[in-house]
C-alpha cells in the first residue's frame, strides 16, 4: 500500500486563480516532508521541506501546510501562472537513516490562459 | 552551474542488450541515488550511494547494477535489458543522507526496452 496519497490526481485551472493540493501520509516515525514540482520531461525541483515542528513554509507564491497529528500537508498555489504547470509531488522520509523517501504519484496541475 | 547531469537523454534498447547510463554531479555531495519512474506511480529507489567507495540496494535493484566511479559519478548499467526496465530514470545528489537532506535531480534518461 502507498505510505503517501496525493488528491486530487489531477486538475485543470484558469490562469491568476489560487489552488490546493492535498498529501496524506501513513509514513512512521515522522521525520520531514517535501513538495517538489516536475516540469514535463524534467526532473524534480525542490519546492520546500518542513519538519516535524513546522506548520507551514512558503516559497514565492507556493504555500506548504503541514499537520503531523493528522498526517496531511497541502500545497496551495496563488495567483498560477502558466508556468505552474507540472506535477506536484508529495515526498514523506522517515527517521530510519536508511535513505529510502515515500513519494507520491503526484497532482498534476494545468493552467489555462 | 550545471547540478546534476545525465547522459543519454533518450535510448531505445532491443531485449537482452546492455547499456549504461551515466550521472556527474558539480555540487560536491556525499550522496548520489538512482531512480526509476512509471506512469501511475511515484520514483521508486534503485541503487544508491551514501558516500564514494559505498553503494547500496534499495527497493527495486533487480537486473541492475551500479558503479560510484568517484565522489562526481555514479553509474547505473542494464547488463540484459528486459521490456520491463521501460521507465524514465532520474540520477539524484544530495549533501548527506536523503532522509535530511534535499536532493537534486537530473534532467533524466527516457528508456525504451523493445
Amino acid at each position: 500500500k502507498n505510505q503517501v496519497e496525493q488528491s486530487p490526481q489531477s486538475l485543470i485551472i484558469l490562469e491568476g486563480k489560487n489552488c490546493t493540493l492535498q498529501c496524506n501520509y501513513t509514513v512512521s516515525p515522522f521525520s520531514n516532508l517535501r513538495w517538489y514540482k516536475q516540469d514535463t520531461g524534467r526532473g524534480p525541483v525542490s519546492l520546500t521541506i518542513m519538519t516535524f515542528s513546522e506548520n507551514t513554509k512558503s516559497n514565492g507564491r507556493y504555500t506548504a501546510t503541514l499537520d503531523a497529528d493528522t498526517k496531511q500537508s497541502s500545497l496551495h498555489i496563488t495567483a498560477s501562472q502558466l508556468s505552474d504547470s507540472a506535477s506536484y509531488i508529495c515526498v514523506v522520509s522517515a527517521k530510519r537513516g536508511n535513505n529510502r523517501l515515500a513519494f507520491g504519484k503526484g497532482n498534476q496541475v494545468v493552467v489555462i490562459p | 552551474n550545471a547540478g546534476v547531469t545525465q547522459t543519454p537523454k533518450f535510448q531505445v534498447l532491443k531485449t537482452g542488450q546492455s547499456m549504461t547510463l551515466q550521472c556527474a554531479q558539480d555540487m560536491n555531495h556525499n550522496s548520489m541515488y538512482w531512480y526509476r519512474q512509471d506512469p501511475g506511480m511515484g520514483l521508486r529507489l534503485i541503487y544508491y550511494s551514501a558516500s564514494e567507495g559505498t553503494t547500496d540496494k534499495g527497493e527495486v535493484p533487480n537486473g541492475y547494477n551500479v558503479s560510484r566511479l568517484n565522489k562526481r559519478e555514479f553509474s547505473l548499467r542494464l547488463e540484459s535489458a528486459a521490456p520491463s526496465q521501460t521507465s524514465v530514470y532520474f540520477c539524484a545528489s544530495s549533501e548527506g543522507g536523503a532522509t535530511n537532506e534535499k536532493l537534486f535531480f537530473g534532467s533524466g534518461t527516457q528508456l525504451s526496452v523493445l
